[in-house]
């Protein structure tokens, strides 16, 4: 079945820009008709939806996130990524990478990676 | 942006009791074209991802046991576990997805009394 993992740097120096990939294994980013998401959770505390991306390279982005937020997609690798860029301790969380149904356009997210922990921190 | 809220914070139910969380959006999450409410639940155990429960307010995900359901519509959700078993202690989140920007309830931390 359909695995996600995220990969990318623990920790980022405030203003820096932090950069995540997911690879998806088990299955191919391109069939379906699925939306591939980030989400990210403080410690502690709730989940926040960042944004989403499909394989046509079409994105939406939280609006509060949108200013700094670039997603993108290499299908050849089967990979998505995040990047964030003027990072500060606000943004220290677990970021997961999801998966959402494409059909009506907008999905629950029925897979999700295990997660990565991202600290901002000089 | 729709804002989901949550009740209680945290519950406390003995075994085999029925524990029920509540939802409320701040706008309908049905849409009337397919007469779908777009509301799902989550489970989230501590150092997991969440794990996707309940969509469609109501439809259960393969494997889930069906001592899990949902129920409501509009702006007023329910999940409810039946019969609470010791592997269901986790947070609980509802979550819309009418439309960016998504948003997620404030959770709900379901132990054993």
């Amino acid at each position: 079945q359909v695995q996600l993992q995220e990969s990318g740097p623990g920790l980022v120096k405030p203003s820096q820009t932090l950069s995540l990939t997911c690879t998806v294994s088990g299955g191919s980013l391109n069939s379906g008709g699925y939306y591939w998401t980030w989400i990210r959770q403080p410690a502690g505390k709730g989940l926040e939806w960042i944004g989403r991306i499909y394989t046509s390279g079409t994105t939406n982005y939280s609006p509060s996130l949108k200013s700094r937020v670039t997603m993108s997609v290499d299908t050849s690798k089967n990979q998505f990524s995040l990047r964030l860029t003027s990072v500060t301790a606000a943004d220290t969380a677990v970021y997961y990478c999801a998966r959402a149904d494409g059909d009506y356009p907008w999905g629950a997210f029925d897979i999700w990676g295990q997660g990565t922990m991202v600290t901002v921190s000089s | 942006d729709i804002v989901m809220t949550q009740s209680p914070d945290s519950l406390a139910v003995s075994l085999g009791e029925r524990a029920t969380i509540y939802c409320k959006s701040s706008q309908s999450l049905l849409y009337r074209s397919n007469n779908k409410n777009y509301l799902a639940w989550y489970q989230q155990k501590p150092g997991q991802p969440p794990k996707l429960l309940i969509s469609w307010a109501s439809t259960r995900e393969s494997g889930v046991p069906d001592r899990f359901s949902g129920s409501g519509s509009g702006t007023d959700f329910s999940l409810t576990i039946s019969s609470l078993q010791a592997e269901d202690v986790a947070d609980y989140y509802c979550q819309h997805y009418y439309g960016p920007p998504l948003t997620f309830g404030g959770g709900t931390k379901v132990e054993i009394k």
